[in-house]
């Protein structure tokens, strides 16, 4: 089974300062993972995805996450986070494509940021 | 608008009483699938539809619940007989198969409160 772990429940930056969350995963086959945000209520948005291209992948917002396999992880960074960054953070992990590729979700981290 | 849509977007009941809610995907998409998240837990799958089929249902979805997708495109989740462990928010999502690698556009989410 698939599952994904999140380090923390509750990470506080300041304005300006690098945004690192953690992500590590388990999947007995190539993993698909994805990063999602979650504003207060809203649904999730897709910050970025990693379907087995390049590694170090791009997103929405100034976000990136690097794959690496030999960790397990899937860490999410920005270099200067913004005020508008304060939100929960969720990683999650799918199967191949021709499955039923539902999510599966870490327990989320929240992100604080001090002005 | 092209997003997903849930209806209604708040629900306070009374225990023992039946709820349903309505997810209005995006129109061209054939997957539709469920997600209950609870306070500080990430989204977990509850089932699936591929057009008007149900091909999936997670074990937390006990007899109490039923989904129905007719004609392949809204889709209602019903809850009978509503216990306070089933305050949740429901979140609906859609997708357009393989071809788009997995990326599902999540609605605004029906936030359940029984009393």
């Amino acid at each position: 089974a698939q599952s994904v772990t999140q380090l923390g429940s509750h990470v506080s930056v300041s304005e300006g300062a690098l945004v690192l969350l953690r992500c590590n995963y388990s999947s007995s086959v190539p993993p698909y993972l994805f990063w999602y945000v979650q504003y207060p209520n809203q649904g999730l948005q897709l910050l970025l995805k990693y379907t087995s291209a390049a590694t170090l992948v791009k997103g929405i917002n100034g976000f990136e996450a690097e794959f690496k396999k030999s960790e397990t992880s899937f860490h999410l960074t920005k270099p200067s986070a913004h005020m508008s960054d304060a939100a929960e953070y969720f990683c999650a992990v799918s199967d191949l494509p021709g499955a039923n590729s539902k999510l599966t979700f870490g327990k989320g981290i929240t992100l604080s940021v001090r002005p | 608008d092209t997003g997903v849509s849930q209806d209604p977007r708040h629900k306070i009941t009374k225990r023992g009483q039946n709820v349903t809610f309505r997810c209005d995907p995006i129109s061209e998409h054939n997957r539709l699938y469920w997600y209950r998240q609870t306070l500080g837990q990430g989204p977990e799958f509850l089932t699936y539809f591929q057009n008007e089929a149900q091909l999936e249902k997670s074990r937390l979805l006990s007899d109490r619940f039923s989904a129905e997708r007719p004609k392949g495109s809204f889709s209602t989740l019903e809850i009978q007989r509503t216990e306070q462990g089933d305050s949740a928010m429901y979140l609906c999502a859609s997708s357009s198969g393989p071809t788009n690698l997995n990326e599902q556009f999540f609605g605004p989410g029906t936030r359940l409160t029984v009393l």
